[in-house]
Formats: structure tokens, sequence, C-alpha cells
């Protein structure tokens, strides 16, 4: 079955500085990758959606200049979290889809804490 | 190997009538917490239930109730009385440790019929 491999799983950083994590798509070409971010209560809000070769569509309230998503080829997308400060402690997961008509698939997560 | 199995990718429910939406897992651990999102159009994904593996009751949140059966490792939504605002994918997931990793099945959309 189709398969996203997200890493890092967990990572601890400075405040200041940047973190990338990657999600790729093992066995499948994913045409849109999505990025959550979790929040209180458990819910994961969506924060981006990007389409290989072109811009990442961010959902309202997000930040594009602080979470940088490059999703450069069909099977790898990047989220980099630049100038990390406490408040963007949180857990992030990806989502891929083949196509339309296909099902999400979901990376394992990233616990980022910025200390 | 899949952690999570949704073998139900689409559904159709009846407006009043409950539903029941079914996930598989597997895991070698003991200690795990099984969840349920809905995703509605939106694509943000909605908290539902949570079913902690030593809870001995099954989980309720409103019209939301998960079927927990530990030794067939099933974690079953039952979605009562549906309402057209039910419609939507919904994602089982579960977590265990110490990975702490996040592993989703493939979803099942939901039509809720008037």
């Amino acid at each position: 079955g189709a398969v996203v491999s997200q890493h890092p799983s967990r990572v601890i950083c400075k405040s200041g500085t940047s973190v990338k994590i990657e999600c790729r798509s093992l066995d499948f070409q994913a045409t849109t990758m999505f990025w959550y971010r979790q929040f209180p209560k458990q819910s994961l809000m969506l924060m981006a959606t990007s389409n290989e070769g072109s811009k990442a569509t961010y959902e309202q309230g997000v930040e594009k200049d602080k979470f940088l998503i490059n999703h450069a080829s069909l099977t790898l997308s990047t989220l980099t979290v630049t100038s990390a400060h406490p408040e963007d402690s949180s857990f992030y997961i990806c989502s891929a889809r083949r196509g339309e008509n296909y099902g999400y698939t979901f990376g394992s997560g990233t616990r980022l804490t910025v200390v | 190997a899949q952690k999570i199995t949704q073998t139900q990718p689409g559904m159709f429910v009846q407006e009043k009538e409950a539903v029941t939406l079914d996930c598989t897992y597997d895991t070698s651990d003991q200690s795990y917490g099984l969840f349920w999102y809905k995703q509605p159009s939106s694509g943000e994904m909605i908290f539902l239930i949570y079913q902690g593996s030593y809870d001995e009751q099954n989980a309720t949140e409103g019209r939301y109730s998960l079927n927990f059966q530990k030794a067939r490792k099933s974690a079953n939504l039952v979605i009562s009385a549906s309402q057209l605002g039910d419609s939507a994918m919904y994602f089982c997931a579960m977590r265990d440790r110490p990975g702490n990793q996040f592993y989703f099945g493939t979803g099942t959309s939901l039509t809720v019929i008037p």
C-alpha cells in the first residue's frame, strides 16, 4: 500500500533556528501534499496544500514566510519552520494523495519542541 | 505493514439513522491510543473521540461512540442519529508508544442522505 515516510519523528531546537521536516511518498507519486499542525483538543489544523512544481496554498492565518513548504518533486515535500519560537512547538503531520480518486496517506508526524 | 485499516472507502446513511465506520489496527504495544477524526471539505481534521488501550469502557462523546474490541483489534466508530452535517471524510488513527507516532487509516467518506 501507499506509504508516506516523515522525518524526523522528534526534534528539539533552540529559539531562532530553523527546522526542516521531510515527507516522502515511498511507493507512489504524490501530486498533492497537505501539512497539518496539531492544536489542543487533538484537532489537526490544515496549514497548507502543495502541488508538485507550484507554490503552496496557505490557509488563512498561516505565515508563509515562517512555514516554508517546498514540493520540488512528486515524492518529496518539505516543511521548514524558520526562526522557530517556543510557541511553534507542536506536532506536525503531512498527508499525501496520489490523485483525486485516491485516498489519503498520512506521515507518522513530527514532534517539534523549541527551547 | 499497515497499522490502521479502514476497509470502507465510501458509506451512505439515511438521515437520522445510525452508521458504523470500521477500523482495525495492528500493534504489539500494550499501551496505545485510538482516535477518530472528521475531515470536512475545509480540510481541517476535527478530533471526535479517543479510546485508550487500558480503558475498560467504550468511549462516548455525544452522538459518537467507539466500539472498542481489544481482542479483535478493532475500534469502530458509531454515529447515532446521523445529520446532514456529518457528511465528511472520517479517519481512524492510532498513537502507540514509545515512538509516539501517529498512524492513520486511508479514511472513509460518509454521505448522509436526506
